[in-house]
């Protein structure tokens, strides 16, 4: 079974920084490409970024809004995702989701960013 | 960016009825390969988004058969057949031809 776990949401003032993780399990994680997708409270999906495989390039496309202060990596021998955020914004506050395929979603991280 | 525009935003169903969904994007989304990378996915209240249909047509494990996607070139539907209980919720569609990848706002699955 495919299992995405996130961790690391929480409250953080504006300015600041947070990494966020997303374990996964049950799929072979070094062969995915992984996204990271946002959803504001009461608002649509919005994706933040992805990573390929290692053996694609590894190479990590952004979204506009984050790109300069959102950093995507990954651990394939701990088949874990990381989102490191800086430079936090109110309009950052949202779950945060990592997508594996296009297909597989985790239950995702609560970020809030308020003073 | 493409644009992906779904309508209507809401939609008001009865039980049993077919329902659907159009989707259209601001450019075609046939990509060199000549897959269409058009997605549907489902967000029931509370939970995580659920991928329903990939590359325009394709059916995931585990989805009923009243869900069909349809289209081509920048203009897509998602059609249920039969409206149940259980798929009330969010719907929106996804490319990934173009980079970024983008979504549609969003159609919410109501009870009339």
């Amino acid at each position: 079974e495919v299992q995405l776990v996130e961790s690391g949401g929480g409250l953080v003032k504006p300015g600041g920084s947070l990494r966020v993780s997303c374990a996964a399990s049950g799929f072979s994680f070094s062969d995915a490409w992984m996204n990271w997708v946002r959803q504001a409270p009461g608002k649509g999906l919005e994706w933040v970024g992805r990573i390929k495989s290692i053996t694609d390039g590894g190479t990590v496309d952004y979204a506009a809004p984050v790109k300069g202060r959102f950093t995507i990596s990954r651990e394939d021998s701990k088949k874990t995702l990381f989102l490191q955020m800086n430079s936090l914004q109110s309009e950052d506050t949202a779950v945060y989701y990592c997508m594996a395929e296009d297909k597989y979603w985790g239950q995702g991280t609560l970020v809030t960013v308020s003073s | 960016d493409v644009v992906m525009t779904q309508s209507p935003l809401s939609l008001p169903v009865t039980l049993g009825q077919p329902a659907s969904i159009s989707c259209r994007s601001s450019q075609s989304l046939v990509y060199s390969d000549g897959v269409t990378y058009l997605n549907w996915f489902q967000q029931r209240p509370g939970q995580s988004p659920r991928r329903l249909i990939y590359k325009l047509s394709n059916r995931d494990s585990g989805v009923p058969d009243r869900f069909s996607g349809s289209g081509s070139g920048a203009d897509f539907t998602l059609t249920i057949s039969r409206v149940e209980a259980e798929d009330l919720g969010v719907y929106y569609c996804m490319q990934g031809t173009h980079w970024p990848i983008t979504f549609g706002q969003g159609t919410r699955l109501e009870i009339k």
